[in-house]
């Protein structure tokens, strides 16, 4: 079975200063690996994923993200904040093998202050 | 990359009652889920739906509160049966994973209150 944890359900930032939202995985085989993003009463939009191609992974509106297999973590940055990143973060893990559906983290609230 | 509409995009219900979510998508797609969202929680599955047989549940779902249907590759329905305050949740159909890392695309939701 897989699981997700995101350390930090908010997260609170200046803009311009550096975003991390930390996510760990468990998981008996090599998993798949993304970030969601949700604005306020909006759906999930796709920010990055990780299907073992490259580990460090870049996705929308400057974000990134780097699959360490021996810390079994990806953890999402972006180097500078803006304003309008303020939202809800999901980090997601599906297998290849049976269940397709995603599993996923609790979420991380990030706030920016201006 | 999929473009999922969901109705009603948000409903207010008095216990006891039933109302069913329709998702559609435009283009043939073989693999559909249903999540739910409960105020300020992350996602849960509730369920598989299946094209031509009966959805596949998770853990503490059952097909007598959620009944499922998938008449065809691009449609689904999700009923929300006998409903109590409890089911107040946003509730999301998804498609995708259909192979390996496949990214799975979501509809914006349908935002139930039930008083």
């Amino acid at each position: 079975a897989q699981s997700v944890t995101q350390l930090g359900s908010h997260v609170s930032v200046s803009e311009g200063a550096l975003v991390l939202l930390r996510c760990n995985y468990s998981s008996s085989v090599p998993p798949y690996l993304f970030w969601y993003v949700q604005y306020p009463n909006q759906g999930l939009q796709l920010l990055l994923k990780y299907t073992s191609a490259a580990t460090l992974v870049k996705g929308i509106n400057g974000f990134e993200a780097e699959f360490k297999k021996s810390e079994t973590s990806f953890h999402l940055t972006k180097p500078s904040a803006h304003m309008s990143d303020a939202a809800e973060y999901f980090c997601a893990v599906s297998l290849d093998t049976g269940r397709r559906a995603l599993t996923f983290g609790s979420g991380t609230r990030l706030q920016v202050q201006p | 990359s999929a473009v999922i509409s969901q109705k009603p995009s948000r409903d207010i219900c008095q216990r006891g009652t039933s109302l069913t979510i329709q998702c559609q998508v435009d283009s043939q797609v073989t693999m559909m889920f249903w999540y739910r969202q409960q105020p300020g929680q992350s996602l849960t599955l509730i369920a598989t739906a299946n094209q031509g047989s009966e959805a596949t549940y998770e853990s503490g779902f059952v097909i007598d509160k959620f009944p499922i249907s998938r008449p065809n590759l691009t449609f689904s329905t999700l009923t929300v049966s006998n409903m109590s305050p409890e089911d107040s949740s946003i509730y999301l159909c998804s498609v995708g994973g259909g192979s390996s890392g496949e990214t799975q695309y979501f509809g914006p939701g349908t935002r139930l209150l039930v008083l």
